[in-house]
């Protein structure tokens, strides 16, 4: 079955960076675009990217257009989100998640990683 | 950016009585060459990730119980719980995934009265 595993538990300072992965399993990994979806306390679900498995391409909101990298890497199955400049208000669960092959909504979910920005 | 509003923000109902959400697109997202709307809901409870209803704005999701309907099109959708369980109580999001950003819906929490 479709498995998205993701990396554990972050604590940054404000200013720093934060890699997070998710090691995805059970299904051909270049066949279905990855997400990023963030979720702040008390906040609605805020979608920031996808990355394409297959070619390495991706597609950031606006807003995270000048801190946020994703990529991949097909050897590993992984997907990676790179914030950098983080502030307090970065302070979220993010998910990954994956979508139908052939279209873009999503199906399945990461089980979510808490990244915390405090000084 | 395709803006997304939800109403309302929360509504209390009865065990098994109905439950209904409204989804606003501020252009359409309606694809006229397949006639599909790029609709979907989400449920969301406290300590898991976001869970796929619907897609296409009325598809059901394999396993997603039949109270669970979607209707819609263009720019106006609802959800409808047509008979609220206790395990229905959760946070439901609609996405829009026509274009890029694939916005959601603020949200709407529903509780039990």
């Amino acid at each position: 079955q479709v498995q998205l595993e993701q990396s554990g538990t972050e604590v940054k300072r404000p200013g720093a960076s934060v890699r997070v992965s998710c090691r995805t399993s059970g299904y051909p990994f270049t066949d279905s675009h990855l997400h990023w979806v963030r979720q702040a306390r008390g906040q609605g679900l805020e979608w920031m990217g996808w990355v394409n498995p297959h070619s390495g391409s991706a597609q950031y909101a606006q807003k995270f257009k000048d801190r946020l990298t994703l990529t991949r890497d097909t050897s590993s199955s992984t997907a990676y989100m790179e914030l950098s400049g983080l502030r307090s208000d970065d302070t979220a669960f993010y998910y990954c998640a994956k979508s139908v092959r052939g279209s873009f909504y999503v199906v399945n979910w990461g089980q979510g990683t808490l990244v915390t920005v405090s000084s | 950016d395709i803006v997304m509003t939800q109403s309302p923000d929360s509504l209390a109902v009865s065990l098994g009585e109905r439950a209904t959400i409204n989804c606003k697109s501020s252009q359409t997202i309606l694809y006229s060459s397949s006639n599909r709307n790029y609709l979907a809901w989400f449920q969301h409870k406290p300590g898991q990730p976001p869970k796929l209803l619907l897609y296409w704005a009325s598809t059901r999701e394999s396993g997603v119980p039949d109270r669970f309907s979607g209707s819609g099109s263009g720019t106006d959708f609802t959800l409808t719980i047509s008979s609220l369980q206790a395990e229905d109580v959760a946070v439901y999001y609609c996405q829009q995934y026509f274009s890029a950003p694939f916005t959601f819906g603020p949200g709407t929490k529903v509780e039990i009265k």
